[in-house]
């Protein structure tokens, strides 16, 4: 099983849809919890990182759930530019430093 | 700024060939990484280094070489290419390993 595990999609929406993605990590001692996006054939980007308590940037919204070991990113109001790559990254500690495991990301197309 | 750079965009190598892959920051980050993306697979960590003058292997270290002589520069170096070694590589820095990863525009690599 891997570390962190994300459903590849595709997602095919319409613009203005609400879609939402949900991430599960198998190592309780995850410490911090992103979304980074990456459009196709660039490098991926920080999307918003994800708060114990939840939090939201504009139409974007990350939830953490310990309890269950899932984070979710809700995305409402989708538009064009929204169709990417999202990828679910976590990190733990190793050793003094920190280590990132990265999801396979959830592809995104929205439509017109 | 220009964040993070990285040289060449793309280059085919033949089996046995040797390259060095670019990589400069100028954020003045201490953190710099080496990943490698393969279709359909997710980020894997190549070699990191913390600080000028140190270096660590990460998940996938076998085949490359790294150096930090400078805060700025982080080569990674493909000894004896192989065919295994196609893929899209992404250079990335950090202030901290608690801080958002800034990546490159990536390296297409292919060795036939």
């Amino acid at each position: 099983r891997k570390e962190v595990e994300q459903d590849p999609g595709p997602f095919n929406v319409p613009e203005g849809a609400t879609v939402a993605f949900n991430c599960t990590y198998s190592n309780s001692a995850s410490q911090s919890f992103f979304w980074y996006r990456q459009d196709c054939r660039k490098e991926p980007k920080l999307l918003m990182s994800v708060y114990s308590s939840g939090n939201e940037d504009g139409r974007f919204t990350a939830q953490l759930n310990r309890a269950s070991q899932y984070i979710s990113l809700l995305i409402r109001d989708s538009k064009l530019s929204d169709s990417a790559t999202y990828l679910c990254v976590v990190a733990r500690s190793a050793g003094n430093n920190r280590k990132l495991i990265w999801g396979l990301g959830t592809s995104l197309a929205v439509n017109p | 700024n220009a964040g993070v750079t990285q040289t060449p965009k793309f280059r085919i190598l033949k089996i046995g060939q040797s390259m060095t892959l670019q990589c400069a920051q100028d954020m003045n980050h201490n953190y710099m990484y080496w990943y490698r993306q393969d279709p359909g697979m997710g980020l894997k960590l190549i070699y990191y280094s913390v600080g000028a003058g140190i270096t660590d292997k990460g998940e996938v270290p076998n085949g490359y070489n790294v150096s930090r002589s400078t805060t700025e520069d982080f080569p990674l170096r493909l000894e004896l290419a192989a065919p295994s070694q196609t893929s899209v590589y992404f250079c990335a820095s950090s202030g901290s390993s608690y801080n958002e990863q800034f990546f490159g525009p990536g390296t297409r690599l292919t060795v036939l």
